[in-house]
C-alpha cells in the first residue's frame, strides 16, 4: 500500500533553516510528481512545491520562492523541502503529497498524504 | 492565482439528509484541449491529512461511497452527499490544479 511519512519538523528560531524529508512505499516513486503542501494551525490548504520526473522540473507558491528548495532522491525514494530564511508565517503542518499527472498542466491533484510534519518558527 | 471561494463556511444537516458544498473559481478550470475541469474535492478529519474525494469535477476516487458526488463546470462546482453519516463530519475542500494549485477556504460541515 502507499505510505508517505515525512520527518524533520521542529521548533526554529525565524532566519534559521530546517529540512524535511518525506519516504515514499508500495509505489514506484521514480514515475509520480510529488507536492508539498502546508497547512497553519487552524487554517487552511496552502500548496507550497512540487517537482516532477520529468527533466527534475520544480515549481514553487509565491510565498516560498527563493527560499525554499524541493528535491528528491529516486534511488532512496525520498522527497525534501529546504527551508531557509524561515519566518513566524511558516508555521504550519507540512504534507508531502502524491500528484498525479494531468499531461496538460504542471499541476495535479493530490491522490496520496502523508500524516505531515509540524514546523514551528519562533524565536 | 486562481482563487477558489466556497460556501456556506459552515453547515450543519440531519443524519441521513443532503449536504450541499459550492465552490466557486474566480476564472474557468475548464480546459479547452479535453474538456475537463481541473478541480478536485478533499475530506479533512480531525489531525489527520487530507483524503481525495472526487477528481476532474465528478469522478469519484476508488473506496469513496457513493453517496458522494461531485457536479459543475467551469466556475461552478458542487460537492454533494446525498444522506449524510456521522463519519461525514470534516472539513472539505476543493482545489483546482489548472494553473497554480490553490484551495478553497473550507467547509465545516457537522450534524444538526
Amino acid at each position: 500500500q502507499v505510505q508517505l511519512v515525512e520527518s524533520g519538523g521542529g521548533v526554529v528560531q525565524p532566519g534559521r533553516s530546517l529540512r524535511l524529508s518525506c519516504v515514499a512505499s508500495g509505489f514506484n516513486f521514480s514515475t509520480y510528481g510529488m507536492h508539498w503542501v502546508r497547512q497553519a494551525p487552524g487554517k487552511g490548504l496552502e500548496w507550497v512545491a512540487v517537482i516532477w520526473f520529468v527533466g527534475n522540473n520544480k515549481y514553487y507558491g509565491d510565498a516560498v520562492k527563493g527560499r525554499f528548495t524541493i528535491s528528491r532522491d529516486n534511488s532512496k525514494n525520498t522527497l525534501y523541502l529546504q527551508m531557509n530564511s524561515l519566518r513566524v508565517d511558516d508555521t504550519a503542518i507540512y504534507y508531502c503529497a502524491r500528484g498525479i499527472a494531468t499531461g496538460t498542466t504542471t499541476m495535479s491533484f493530490l491522490d496520496y498524504w502523508g500524516q505531515g510534519a509540524l514546523v514551528t518558527v519562533s524565536s | 492565482d486562481i482563487v477558489m471561494t466556497q460556501s456556506p463556511d459552515s453547515l450543519a444537516v440531519t443524519l441521513g439528509e443532503r449536504a450541499t458544498i459550492n465552490c466557486k473559481s474566480s476564472q474557468s478550470v475548464l480546459h479547452s484541449s479535453n474538456k475537463k475541469n481541473y478541480l478536485a474535492w478533499y475530506q479533512q478529519k480531525p489531525g489527520q491529512p487530507p483524503k481525495m474525494l472526487i477528481y476532474w469535477a465528478s469522478t469519484r476516487e476508488s473506496g469513496v461511497p457513493d453517496r458522494f458526488s461531485g457536479s459543475g463546470s467551469g466556475t461552478d462546482f458542487t460537492l454533494t452527499i446525498s444522506s449524510l453519516q456521522a463519519e461525514d463530519v470534516a472539513l472539505y475542500y476543493c482545489q483546482q490544479y489548472y494553473s497554480t494549485m490553490t484551495f478553497g477556504q473550507g467547509t465545516r460541515l457537522e450534524i444538526k
